[in-house]
């Protein structure tokens, strides 16, 4: 059962423009979600989180969007570089799953130069 | 600093033979978790640890499946009688404490049963 969901397996964007990965959940009890990028032949990487308390959370290049209603988040990266192409995974957990993160099956970005 | 290690990096084994898969996590950290990626899917959750102790086993996919962890630090993943379905890249993560602490990821194992 899949309670988190990328349902994009790649994405191409061209430099300086915008890249946005989507994802979908299916639990509402979960209050914390995480994005981490993931290069060939590496572990994930965190990249930038977000409390469901909030809607928006920004670092630099990088804004993640929570819409709790539709039980979906999305990741802006602005502009795009070609050093970010890579597979982005987003994660949720929540009180209720103990400390178990559930993540998506991935998204593969291309940033063409 | 160091970051989380495991060994091997790769592991070619045949059906039906015992692997054994090790994490070294950062220093400090208490919380350690082991995930697998098979081919085409997202990081399947296996098992956490809290110090020495595993709450939550929900994620071992059978019994042949154990892990476990000695003075807080090293894990170890046993796979026993190991099957094809079992090829994936095993990862271990760590983290400060089992609350929100972003976790840190090894570079993952790569075990390849034949």
């Amino acid at each position: 059962d899949q309670q988190v969901k990328q349902n994009s397996p790649s994405l191409s964007v061209q430099e300086g423009r915008i890249s946005i990965l989507n994802c979908d959940y299916t639990n509402s009890m979960f209050d914390y979600f995480l994005w981490y990028k993931k290069y060939p032949a590496e572990g994930p990487t965190f990249l930038i989180s977000i409390s469901s308390i909030k809607d928006k959370n920004e670092d630099g290049r990088f804004t993640v969007f929570l819409n709790k209603s539709a039980k979906h988040l999305s990741l802006h990266i602005v502009p795009s570089q070609p050093g970010d192409s890579a597979v982005y995974f987003c994660a949720a957990i929540s009180v209720n799953t103990g400390n178990q993160f559930y993540f998506g099956t991935g998204t593969s970005l291309t940033v063409i130069p | 600093g160091a970051g989380v290690s495991q060994s091997p990096s790769n592991k070619v084994t045949e059906k039906g033979k015992d692997v054994e898969l090790r994490c070294d996590p950062i220093s400090g950290h208490t919380a350690l978790y082991w995930y697998r990626q098979s081919l085409g899917q997202g990081l399947e959750f296996l098992i956490y640890f809290q110090g020495n102790s595993a709450p939550d086993k929900s994620g071992l996919p059978s019994d042949r499946f154990s892990a476990e962890r000695t003075g807080g630090s090293v894990s170890t993943l046993t796979i026993q009688r190991t099957q094809q379905e079992d090829s994936a890249v095993y990862l271990c993560a760590s983290s400060l404490s089992t609350d929100r602490s972003e976790q840190y990821f090894g570079p993952g194992t790569r075990l390849t049963v034949t």
